[in-house]
């Protein structure tokens, strides 16, 4: 059964930073791209970033790029999401999903929160 | 970036009584691969979403064949053929063709 669980959530104060940590288990994650997506609570999905299975391709949203770095430890069987420069918009519940490019996120997690406040 | 825009955003129904979700896309969805990649994702009160269908028509393991997927090129349909009590929650499409991926802005689905 594919498990995929967050850590790393919390409250930061704007401009600070967090890393949030996705452990997975139950499928080949060095085999599996990896995307993280957030959701406002109440509000709709929105796409944050994506690393393909060996770490070499990565993308971002146009509202995180240059603050977020995604990146993963194959041997650890883990993704990570560097968040810096944190803004106000960027408080959500943060989900690691791993899917196919096209096809987007198969599995999820159960997401954690993030707060950005002083 | 791809614009998706769902309707209706919120779909009363009887249990029982088929369901129809429509997303339309600003720009083709046809991939240089062939592929066209519209995916399905269902979302439940509390929980984490879960893709439904991708690929236009496919659907994900488990999901039941009450769930049908259809279109092409920009305009796209999730059909619930009898509405049933667990299929209460939001639904969103999301267009996997161009960078950034994109979501559907969500259609609630609930009982009469």
């Amino acid at each position: 059964e594919v498990q995929l669980v967050e850590s790393g959530g919390g409250l930061v104060q704007p401009g600070g930073s967090l890393r949030l940590s996705c452990a997975a288990s139950g499928f080949t994650f060095s085999s599996s791209w990896m995307h993280w997506v957030r959701q406002v609570p109440g509000k709709g999905l929105v796409w944050v970033s994506v690393i393909n299975t060996d770490g070499s391709k990565t993308n971002y949203a146009d509202s995180v790029k240059g603050r977020f770095t995604i990146s993963r430890d194959n041997a650890k069987n883990t993704l990570y999401l560097q968040m810096n420069s944190l803004r106000g918009e960027d408080a959500a519940v943060y989900y690691c999903a791993s899917g196919g490019p096209g096809s987007g996120p198969g599995s999820w997690g159960q997401g954690t929160l993030v707060t950005v406040s002083s | 970036d791809v614009v998706v825009t769902q309707s209706p955003v919120s779909l009363p129904v009887s249990l029982g009584q088929p369901a129809s979700i429509s997303c339309r896309s600003s720009q083709s969805l046809v991939h240089s691969d062939g592929n066209t990649y519209l995916s399905w994702f269902q979302q439940r009160p509390g929980q984490s979403p879960r893709r439904l269908i991708y690929k236009i028509s496919n659907r994900d393991s488990g999901v039941p064949d009450r769930f049908s997927g259809s279109g092409s090129g920009t305009d796209f349909t999730l059909k619930i053929s009898r509405v049933e009590a667990e299929d209460v929650g939001v639904y969103y499409c999301m267009q996997g063709a161009h960078w950034p991926l994109t979501f559907g802005g969500g259609t609630k689905v609930e009982i009469k």
